[in-house]
């Protein structure tokens, strides 16, 4: 059971460079997140698919466009590079929340992290 | 304004010691739920806890526990007996149902280290 599988685990880009990191789930979930980690900063949102067919922003949207091509996969193209998008991505999903807080944990099971490198 | 403030950015404790993880969060949402995660230098996200904002009692997994103050908007990690395998950052987080968004908010985390 592979759960979330991004790709590639490392990448070094030059400034101005494009590229796309890929992400699949397995588990028949609902929604799918895109986070970038920083030192210091803790996970920040930068687009998230509720479902199949919509996309919407997270915090920190700039510089970045989303594909949610099926239930499946969910992917981030960065269209030109910057060193401030060095950081570490990670992929996450999870089931349709239940209306209410206590009807379910919502919990997101987040893939192994790309480190992504603008130099 | 944050709205999960971790105030400390690490904390040591001595093997088989209890130690709590402090977190507060800001909301005027009735419903919402938190969050802790844990990620250790590997660097995956592994869930570990979750607490509802209508839950009267505590979560409880094993040897960990939220500690959780409504009123004070608190929800305190509490690890018991420390293992060396929980040296690792700790993320709280939180989600707001009627924002509509069904992403999290996290914190800076806190950096744990457990010594022998």
């Amino acid at each position: 059971n592979a759960g979330v599988t991004q790709t590639p685990k490392f990448q070094v880009l030059k400034t101005g460079q494009s590229m796309t990191l890929q992400c699949a789930q397995d588990m028949n979930h609902n929604s799918m997140y895109w986070y970038r980690q920083d030192p210091g900063m803790g996970l920040r949102l930068i687009y998230y698919s509720a479902s199949e067919g919509t996309t919407d922003k997270g915090e920190v949207p700039n510089g970045y466009n989303v594909s949610r091509l099926n239930k499946r996969e969910f992917s981030l193209r960065l269209e030109s590079a910057a060193p401030s998008q060095t950081s570490v991505y990670f992929c996450a999903s999870s089931e349709r929340a239940g209306r209410h807080p206590s009807s379910g944990a919502n919990v997101l099971t987040f893939g192994a992290g790309s480190r992504l490198t603008v130099l | 304004a944050q709205k999960i403030t971790q105030t400390q950015p690490g904390m040591f404790v001595q093997e088989k010691e209890a130690v709590t993880l402090d977190c507060t969060y800001d909301t005027s949402d009735p419903s919402y739920g938190l969050f802790w995660y844990k990620q250790p230098s590997s660097g995956e996200m592994i869930f570990l806890i979750y607490q509802g904002s209508y839950d009267q009692q505590n979560a409880t997994e094993g040897r960990y526990s939220l500690n959780f103050q409504k009123a004070r908007k608190s929800a305190n990690l509490v690890i018991s007996a420390s293992q060396l395998g929980d040296s690792a950052m700790y993320f709280c987080a939180m989600r707001e149902w009627d924002t509509g968004r069904r992403a999290l908010t996290f914190g800076s985390g806190t950096r744990l280290q457990v010594q022998p």
